[in-house]
C-alpha cells in the first residue's frame, strides 16, 4: 500500500446514477489531486486541492462534482455520466510547497469506472 | 508551453538485454523530473526523480535515468530487463514556480520477453 486508499476499485454505474469515488490518505501531505486515465490518452489533471481549497479545475464538466473535507480525503461525485467518461480514476497526493519522501507524488490503485 | 514526450508507444526488449524508455521535457526554468511505473489495474508507482545533482540518479528496481540539460531529456535505462519489469512508464516534470503543475507523458508500455 501506497498510503492513499481508494475505493471502490472497481465501479459500474448507468448513466443516470449517482456515486462517488472516495480517496484518503495517511502521508500527512496537504494537497490531493484527480486524475483520469484513459486508454492511450495522457493522464488527465481534473482537479487539485491545496489545504483543503480547490485551486485547479481544469474544464472538467459539472457531471463530476469534487469534494475534500479535510486535508485525508478527497470524494469525486458523480451524476448523469456518458459513456466516454469511463476510465481510470485516480487519486494522488503531495505536500506542498515541495516535500514528502520523494518530492512527487503518491498514487492510489484507482478507481475502474464504467458507465453502462 | 510545458509539455513531456515520450516518443514511443511501445518498447520490445529480451530479457537480460539492456533497455531505454526516453522522455523530453519542455519546461521553464530547472525543472523536477520523475519516473513512474503502472502495473495492470494499478496506480503509478515512484520510481525515481532528479531534482538537483549528480546528473545520474538510481532508482528503485534497477533503474537509472540520466539527466541531459542540453537535450532536454530524462531517459529510464536498466542494464539488464527482467519479464517483471514489463509495465507502463511515465515520465514526468514538476515545474519549480508551480507546484500543482504535475505534467505527465503518454506513458510508454514496455515489453520484456524471456
Amino acid at each position: 500500500e501506497t498510503g492513499v486508499t481508494q475505493t471502490p476499485r472497481h465501479l459500474v454505474m448507468g448513466m443516470t446514477n449517482k456515486k462517488s469515488l472516495k480517496c484518503e490518505q495517511h502521508l500527512g501531505h496537504n494537497a490531493m489531486y484527480w486524475y483520469k486515465q484513459s486508454a492511450k490518452k495522457p493522464l488527465e489533471l481534473m482537479f487539485v486541492y491545496s489545504l483543503e481549497e480547490r485551486v485547479e479545475n481544469n474544464s472538467v464538466p459539472s457531471r463530476f462534482s469534487p469534494e475534500c473535507p479535510n486535508s485525508s480525503h478527497l470524494f469525486l461525485h458523480l451524476h448523469t455520466l456518458q459513456p466516454e467518461d469511463s476510465a481510470l480514476y485516480l487519486c494522488a497526493s503531495s505536500q506542498d510547497p515541495l516535500g514528502g519522501a520523494n518530492y512527487g507524488y503518491t498514487f492510489g490503485s484507482g478507481t475502474r469506472l464504467t458507465v453502462v | 508551453a510545458q509539455s513531456v514526450a515520450q516518443p514511443e508507444d511501445q518498447v520490445n526488449v529480451a530479457e537480460g538485454n539492456p533497455l531505454t524508455v526516453k522522455c523530453t521535457y519542455s519546461v521553464s526554468g530547472n525543472p523536477y523530473l520523475f519516473w513512474y511505473v503502472q502495473y495492470p489495474n494499478r496506480g503509478l508507482q515512484f520510481l525515481l526523480k532528479y531534482i538537483t545533482g549528480d546528473n545520474l540518479v538510481k532508482g528503485s528496481y534497477g533503474f537509472e535515468a540520466e539527466f541531459n540539460k542540453s537535450q532536454t531529456s530524462f531517459h529510464l535505462k536498466k542494464p539488464s530487463a527482467l519479464v517483471s519489469d514489463s509495465a507502463l512508464y511515465f515520465c514526468a516534470v514538476r515545474a519549480l514556480y508551480n507546484f500543482n503543475k504535475f505534467y505527465f507523458g503518454s506513458g510508454t508500455k514496455l515489453n520484456v520477453k524471456p
